[in-house]
């Protein structure tokens, strides 16, 4: 069974970089049938979706993140990682990265547990 | 781009059904046949439930069921019991740019 596992720093200070990993056991990041993605939710709100990659490397972002946002594919680890520069208070939020079926549909079936990120001084 | 449209929260009784709306645009809801639901119990990830408007994935109980009628879509949990308590977001692909939109979510109830 696939499972997903965020890991990172749960306090960035304002103004820098938060760095985030994802890494996927029982499966291959390199699958032909996925994308990997990256979605998150502040405290006690909804879910945003923030970016998404394929094991070519090949990325897209949610356009109010977009020039903030890199994600990046290792599939020699089997992982994929987000960097959100210039972070403010708005960006805390738990943060989840998800599979994404490629095809004809739009769905996440699988999602890590997620992983809490504070921006704080 | 705005969240789609949910009610913030509904409730029902152990064994009745309630309905969960998704209100979105002919950008989204009303113009593909992609709309997902997800399932979040407090502390926990989300877990689909519904895809492609009305599929269930294997091992999703077949109380859950989904549809659509032009921009909106509808979420059906028949037979309620108390572990469906839970928020339940709907999604849908976009064409304005940020692939996918998220509803607010609804908190529902079992009473």
């Amino acid at each position: 069974q696939l499972q997903l596992q965020e890991s990172g720093p749960g306090l960035v200070k304002p103004s820098e970089t938060l760095s985030l990993t994802c890494t996927v056991s029982g499966g291959s990041i390199s699958s032909t049938t996925y994308y990997w993605d990256w979605i998150r939710q502040p405290p006690g709100k909804g879910l945003e979706w923030i970016g998404s990659i394929y094991h070519s490397g090949s990325s897209f972002y949610n356009p109010s993140l977009q020039s903030r946002v890199t994600i990046s594919v290792d599939t020699s680890n089997n992982q994929f990682s987000l960097k959100l520069n210039s972070v403010t208070a708005t960006d805390t939020a738990a943060y989840y990265c998800a599979r994404r079926v490629l095809g004809a549909t739009i769905h996440f079936d699988i999602w890590g547990q997620g992983t809490m990120v504070t921006v704080s001084s | 781009q705005s969240a789609l449209t949910q009610p913030a929260s509904v409730s029902g009784s152990p064994g009745q059904s309630i309905t969960i709306s998704c209100t979105g645009t002919s950008s989204d809801i009303g113009g593909y046949n992609y709309v997902s639901w997800y399932q979040q119990h407090p502390g926990k990830a989300p877990k689909l439930i519904i895809y492609d408007v009305s599929s269930r994935p294997s091992g999703v109980s077949i109380r859950f069921s989904g549809s659509k009628s032009g921009n909106t879509a509808s979420l059906t949990i028949s037979g309620l019991q108390a572990e469906d308590e839970a928020v339940y977001y709907c999604t849908s692909y976009t064409n304005t740019g940020a692939l996918v939109l998220f509803g607010g979510g609804t908190q529902l109830t079992v009473l």
